[in-house]
């Protein structure tokens, strides 16, 4: 059980346009979910946590902006990445929790690659 | 503010050897602790969960333990094996907020 999913698994763009990362727990529904961005060689850090309906908390130095957040429902969570570029280039990961406090099951991660 | 480090940042050791991998932590009030896997380019797998009020847990080859008043865990590693090579993530949960150490990278050689 609480197994967390991730789409797509990989992901080229073109410098300038956006993508799409869709996060959904399959078998249990998520009241939070969070989003992780991990650079090469370097741990996870986290961007924002997402509460289902309301608006996504970023950690300080995320760019709400650039990195849209849709929780629109429990099983489902979205980053959008605005005018990428290559410096966005990077491993995120999200993952989602039932209680909000204390768990968190992970997705499988996407890579991004802007060209 | 909570900091995670985890020491050593890489090893390489031969098969079959004990190794244990280090992780610290600056804020004692934690919530639980938790051990992951990280293979290249994967997500994480859970290896261990202690909660607070834990000491340790075992699972297979791999025990984690926990000592909250010196802000440290440590996972021991028995019997290592060329398939446990990969990078470990410890991760000290903090009520919703997992803060996670920068990983030890394993290479077990056959």
């Amino acid at each position: 059980g609480a197994v967390v999913s991730q789409h797509p698994s990989w992901v080229i763009c073109k410098s300038g346009t956006s993508v799409k990362i869709e996060c959904r727990s399959l078998d249990f529904q998520a009241t939070t979910m969070f989003w992780y961005r991990q650079f090469p060689k370097q741990s996870l850090m986290l961007m924002a946590t997402s509460n289902e309906g309301s608006k996504a908390t970023y950690e300080q130095g995320v760019e709400k902006d650039k990195f849209l957040i849709n929780h629109a429902s429990l099983t489902l969570s979205t980053l959008t990445v605005t005018s990428a570029h290559p410096e966005d280039s990077s491993f995120y990961i999200c993952s989602a929790s039932r209680s909000g406090v204390g768990e968190q099951y992970f997705g499988p991660g996407t890579r991004l690659t802007v060209t | 503010k909570q900091e995670v480090t985890q020491i050593p940042a890489a090893l390489s050791v031969p098969e079959g050897e004990n190794l244990v991998l280090n992780c610290s932590f600056t804020d004692s009030a934690i919530y639980n602790l938790q051990w992951f896997r990280q293979d290249p380019g994967k997500g994480l797998t859970s290896l261990l969960l202690i909660q607070s009020s834990q000491r340790e847990q075992t699972s297979g080859r791999l025990n984690a333990s926990l000592d909250k008043s010196s802000g440290r865990s440590t996972l021991y590693i028995a019997a290592s094996q060329p398939g446990d090579s990969a990078t470990y993530l410890c991760a000290v949960i903090m009520g919703q907020n997992f803060v996670f150490g920068p990983g030890t990278r394993l290479s077990v050689l056959p």
